[in-house]
């Protein structure tokens, strides 16, 4: 199956700190990714949608400014999570599909924040 | 509005069989997908139908029947790392996927 990327793996940070997440596709070219976050045991949630070369396209109630998205190229999209406060902290997890129709999404490893 | 339903918790032995269940009502149909994740990880793909009928991988097979907007997962010969969440979703008319909220699988011994 595809591979897809991210980093960190974990990552601690203290309030009002900006911190970037990459999400890599390392054998296919990711037209469209995803960024999601997951509090603990519950369901995974669509926070945007990303193609390459285009602006995201937010869920309902995510603050656009707040968590930038950046899809630069068919390979890397990022998530910067801006002045982070305690209640960001989530695993967010992003994913990736090569085309723009039926094709499986393929999930990064995910990347824990923990804001203090 | 769109709706995916499935079981929160179940529990089966090592060994066994376990059919986790996935009812839906979306705008639209491109698919049903199966994804597996284990604590702490992100979900891996298991399985994908958009035809009607049962489609076997190994020790799991999904089955799809549109009319009645239903899927199960199946998995046989249990093993103890299949304790996991089994996450439903459906492929809606934009290509969106719609999330169940996820099966807590148990495995005993």
């Amino acid at each position: 199956g595809a591979v897809v990327s991210q980093h960190p793996s974990r990552v601690i940070c203290k309030s009002g700190t900006s911190v970037k997440i990459e999400c890599r596709s390392l054998d296919f070219q990711a037209t469209t990714m995803f960024w999601y976050r997951q509090f603990p045991k519950q369901s995974l949630m669509l926070m945007a949608t990303s193609n390459e070369g285009s602006k995201a396209t937010y869920e309902q109630g995510v603050e656009k400014d707040k968590f930038l998205i950046n899809h630069a190229s068919l390979t890397l999209s990022t998530l910067t999570v801006t002045s982070a406060h305690p209640e960001d902290s989530s695993f967010y997890i992003c994913s990736a599909r090569a085309g723009t129709g039926q094709e499986t999404q393929y999930f990064g490893p995910g990347t824990r924040l923990l804001v203090l | 509005g769109q709706n995916i339903d499935q079981p929160t918790e179940m529990t089966a032995t090592e060994g066994a069989i376990v059919q986790i269940n996935c009812t839906y009502q979306t705008s639209g149909f491109n698919g049903l997908f199966w994804y597996q994740q284990h604590a702490g990880e992100a979900p891996t793909f298991l399985s994908y139908n958009v035809l009607d009928g049962l489609e076997e991988k190994g020790r799991f097979s999904s089955f799809l029947s549109r009319s009645k907007g239903y899927s199960y997962l199946l998995l046989k010969e249990l093993q103890m790392k299949d304790s996991a969440s089994y996450l439903c979703a459906v492929m809606d008319s934009n290509y969106q996927l719609i999330w169940g909220a996820g099966t807590k699988l148990i495995i005993k011994p």
